[in-house]
């Protein structure tokens, strides 16, 4: 079945530092979507890209999904505090998401 | 967005006992979502709730440990029943309010099993 791969795992990197999470799936997506859990929350969601080849930002966060649609990658610029947490992406499967395992980001002050 | 309210907020619970969590929309939706997520893992679909027919099951996940009510479109209910301390886990209800494939979360119940 699909699946979606998150990498890394884990990642700890000094305030101020930039971050970088990457996601593919074994099939074309028809869409994927970033959320953000912060610790001891939930996730939120935070974008949905849909066309190839497509970037967004949002204030230091910048969002790719690749020309195949089939990967993906949310990229922070000079990480704050508040930057903390797990990024998830998830991609469509009929009407349910499929969510890869995660990056979780911590940050040395 | 969508307003989710889900209580209980965590809980303790005793082996064998059954926990009922519910989930409450501030507003219509089709789809509602049952998930597990284990401490530093990812989610874990358990479960779609159709209103007025039963809730579709993941793959390793069964209506008798997990029954799922949808009285109307905007309420869901999760049981997990016979509990055991595996079953201590953070359980999440959520909602595709515009059918975009994009999910709203609840706060979530953590859950204990002793």
């Amino acid at each position: 079945g699909q699946q979606v791969m998150q990498i890394p795992q884990y990642q700890h990197v000094q305030e101020g530092e930039d971050f970088t999470t990457y996601c593919n799936s074994s099939t074309t997506l028809s869409n994927i979507q970033w959320y953000k859990q912060r610790p001891g929350g939930h996730p939120v969601f935070l974008i949905q890209l849909v066309k190839s080849g497509e970037v967004k930002k949002q204030k230091r966060l910048t969002f790719q999904f690749g020309e195949a649609k089939k990967n993906s990658s949310l990229h922070i610029t000079a990480t704050q505090t508040t930057d903390v947490g797990t990024y998830f992406c998830a991609g469509p499967r009929a009407q349910k998401l499929v969510f890869g395992q995660g990056t979780r980001l911590t940050i040395n002050p | 967005s969508a307003v989710i309210s889900q209580k209980p907020s965590r809980d303790i619970c005793q082996r064998g006992t059954s926990l009922t969590i519910q989930c409450q929309v501030d507003s219509q939706v089709t789809m509602m979502f049952w998930y597990r997520q284990q401490p530093g893992q990812s989610l874990t679909l358990i479960a779609t709730a159709n209103q007025g027919s039963e809730a579709t099951y993941e793959s390793g996940f069964v209506i008798d440990k997990f029954p799922i009510s949808r009285p109307n479109l905007t309420f869901s209910t999760l049981t997990v029943s016979n509990m055991s301390p595996e079953d201590s886990s953070i359980y999440l209800c959520s909602v595709d309010r515009l059918a975009e494939n994009i999910q709203y979360f609840g706060a979530g119940t953590r859950l204990s099993v002793l």
